[in-house]
């Protein structure tokens, strides 16, 4: 399978700061999932990309495809406590993870 | 059922026993994933079924972790004569189909003592 790599690994932010984590792929991607795993809990899905160039946006949370479909990023604006927990992104038919980027944010 | 069940919650073994995690998916979700997660790290995938066919089991450590989805629906993922280096939380996650949105079980924490 293919192998998505993550970074950063963490991202330590002040309330209210931006965060922005990217997930890059030696191969194409049919498609790229990213999710959100809370301390103690398990990921939970947030959104799926599927065409090159493809946006999409969760309030906050804007989620991008590269034209290549090999990378992807997710940028939080304005972050909250709320958005504490690690980001995954996942990609192809086996659904392999990276490794995440762990945000924590400081009040 | 409402969301994908996994038992036992929590798992103590004693190092050269053999465990059965059991995976029960959402109804009628086609692929059934099996994952292991250390303690600060991603999903680390393990294998992946399509109804009752293992389509992938490259994530598979060794010979002694075997999985199997016999009726297209409940899993399991065998690990035989355990070893220390086995505990790690065992996530089961199942989509409609492949490649859709994984819904993601509660886990089996294993300690193998």
């Amino acid at each position: 399978g293919q192998q998505v790599m993550q970074i950063p690994q963490y991202q330590h932010v002040q309330e209210g700061e931006d965060f922005t984590t990217y997930c890059n792929s030696s191969t194409t991607l049919s498609n790229i999932q990213w999710y959100k795993q809370r301390p103690g809990g398990h990921p939970v899905f947030l959104i799926q990309l599927v065409k090159s160039g493809e946006v999409k946006k969760q309030k906050r949370l804007t989620f991008q495809f590269g034209e290549a479909k090999k990378n992807s990023s997710l940028h939080i604006t304005a972050t909250q406590t709320t958005d504490v927990g690690t980001y995954f992104c996942a990609g192809e038919n086996d659904m392999r993870f990276g490794a995440g980027t762990r945000l924590t944010v400081k009040p | 059922g409402a969301g994908v069940s996994q038992s036992p919650r929590y798992k103590v073994t004693k190092r050269g026993q053999d465990v059965a995690l059991r995976c029960d998916p959402i109804s009628g979700h086609v692929s059934l994933y099996w994952y292991r997660q250390a303690l600060g790290q991603g999903p680390e995938f393990l294998t992946y079924f399509n109804y009752e066919a293992q389509q992938d089991k490259s994530g598979l450590p060794n010979d002694r972790f075997s999985a199997e989805r016999p009726e297209g629906s409940i899993s399991t993922l065998t690990i035989q004569r355990t070893e220390q280096r086995d505990s790690a939380m065992y996530r089961c996650a199942s989509s409609l189909e492949a490649a859709s949105p994984l819904h993601f079980g509660n886990g089996t924490r294993l300690t193998v003592t």
